[in-house]
């Protein structure tokens, strides 16, 4: 079965340090993997995605991805947090072998930067 | 997520209740889903949508029905409403077809059962 694992409930950090959150996948098939941000009150935000193509991509406000297929892993990082970059990540998949097309969430990581 | 709504954004509710969550989009997407989001569990699939007349249960369907009454409008029944369906509901979109893999989210709904 696909999945999507976020071992980490909280991640702290200090502000103008570096930051990872971590997802690692299980999928058959070519994974199509996405991170989101949730503010407080709001819906998810698209943040980046990985389809095909270069194993580090870069999205919104910042963010880059790396994507590892020998270690089935799809780390967010950041190279200096902001205070404001304090919001709950998750990590996705998309069923691409099922026919279902579904996406596949994570629980989310809860990042807090500290001024 | 202006291109996302969802009506109503909150809603205290008591148990047996029929009650309707709505959702409309703007971005002319085909493909549509209601997810709700509880603390720890992340998000799961109730329902899902890729055109009008094509509607898929998700993971946890049941105590929920869902109608597609066009392409913009995508909507979430809970026949008899019950405590454990206390939750934040969101409704998102999507279309592949235009290579716009990642979904947009509405700005959810949160519903409390008494």
């Amino acid at each position: 079965a696909q999945s999507v694992a976020q071992p980490e409930d909280q991640v702290n950090v200090a502000e103008g340090n570096p930051l990872t959150v971590k997802c690692t996948y299980s999928v058959s098939g070519n994974p199509y993997l996405f991170w989101y941000v949730q503010y407080p009150n709001r819906g998810l935000q698209f943040l980046l995605k990985y389809i095909t193509g270069d194993n580090l991509v870069k999205g919104s406000y910042g963010f880059e991805a790396e994507f590892n297929k020998s270690q089935t892993s799809f780390h967010l990082k950041k190279p200096s947090a902001l205070v404001s970059d304090s919001a709950l990540y998750f990590c996705a998949v998309r069923d691409t072998t099922s026919g279902t097309y579904k996406y596949i969430f994570g629980t989310g990581t809860r990042l807090k930067v500290l001024a | 997520d202006a291109d996302v709504t969802q009506t109503p954004r909150n809603r205290i509710t008591k148990t047996g209740k029929r009650i309707m969550l709505e959702c409309s989009q703007t971005k002319g997407h085909d493909r549509m889903y209601w997810y709700r989001q509880d603390p720890g569990l992340g998000l799961r699939l109730i329902y899902y949508s890729f055109d009008v007349k094509d509607i898929n249960k998700g993971e946890i369907s049941d105590g929920y029905s869902v109608s597609r009454q066009a392409q913009a409008k995508f909507s979430l029944s809970l026949e008899s409403a019950i405590p454990n369906q206390t939750a934040l509901y969101f409704c998102a979109t999507s279309d592949p077809g235009t290579g716009t893999y990642e979904q947009y989210f509405g700005p959810g709904t949160r519903l409390t059962v008494t």
